[in-house]
């Protein structure tokens, strides 16, 4: 099936930027997805990006796509611990390919 | 609008007890999924369904068995439960391959 790779931790302080990244195989996926899960909660949608496009921007979140190297990556500005959750890259198919999460901590 | 609803939140069974976990969505999606959560492991694809009447394998699908005889129903049914089953289980919907999908809040099944 579809691979779909990311860095499992992340540390970074309070107030600056985290990026999270995200490579995958199948250049045939339409949409590129990013979910949060806080310990114990299901999974909530962040934000996600059409493969015609390279960037988006929501917020603290920016979203960057590169086809050609097939890499996905999620920026959040002023990081916050409340941020500290696990962060997933999904890439859709008839169901969502996951990788294994990147668990995000964030210290003060 | 109660989005994904999954039943039980909570389960523990014994091993080679049977049980459906439940997943019902009032969106009117046609595709829905079944992903198993592992520690390290990520989300792990069951079984999933592209409109009522068919379904197919996900990428661990034994042990596991799933109809879908409504648009709103997706029940995910375990034959014989092994320790390996312990797991959280989320349900997914969406309207269609690739767009948005909607997660219930899992089920966190213990088998002993």
């Amino acid at each position: 099936g579809e691979d779909v790779e990311q860095s499992l931790f992340l540390s970074v302080r309070e107030g600056d930027s985290s990026v999270i990244n995200c490579t995958y195989t199948d250049s045939s996926s339409t949409y590129l997805y990013w979910y949060k899960q806080e310990p114990g909660a299901g999974l909530q949608l962040l934000t996600y990006i059409f493969s015609n496009m390279d960037m988006k921007q929501d917020q603290r979140l920016t979203v960057l796509l590169n086809k050609k190297d097939k890499h996905l990556s999620l920026r959040i500005a002023d990081t916050q611990t409340g941020d500290s959750a696990i962060y997933f890259c999904a890439v859709s198919g008839y169901a969502l390919n996951f990788g294994k999460g990147t668990s995000l901590l964030v210290t003060p | 609008n109660a989005g994904v609803t999954q039943t039980p939140k909570f389960q523990v069974l014994k091993t080679g007890q049977s049980m459906t976990l439940q997943c019902a969505q009032d969106m009117n999606h046609e595709y829905m999924s079944w992903y198993r959560q592992d520690p390290g492991m990520g989300l792990r694809l069951i079984h999933y369904s592209v409109g009522a009447g068919i379904t197919d394998q996900g990428e661990v699908p034994n042990g596991y068995n799933v109809s879908r005889s409504t648009t709103e129903d997706f029940p995910l049914r375990l034959l014989s439960a092994a320790p390996s089953q312990t797991s959280v289980y989320f349900c997914a919907s969406s309207y269609g391959g690739g767009t948005e999908a909607f997660f219930g809040q899992g089920t966190r099944l213990t088998v002993v």
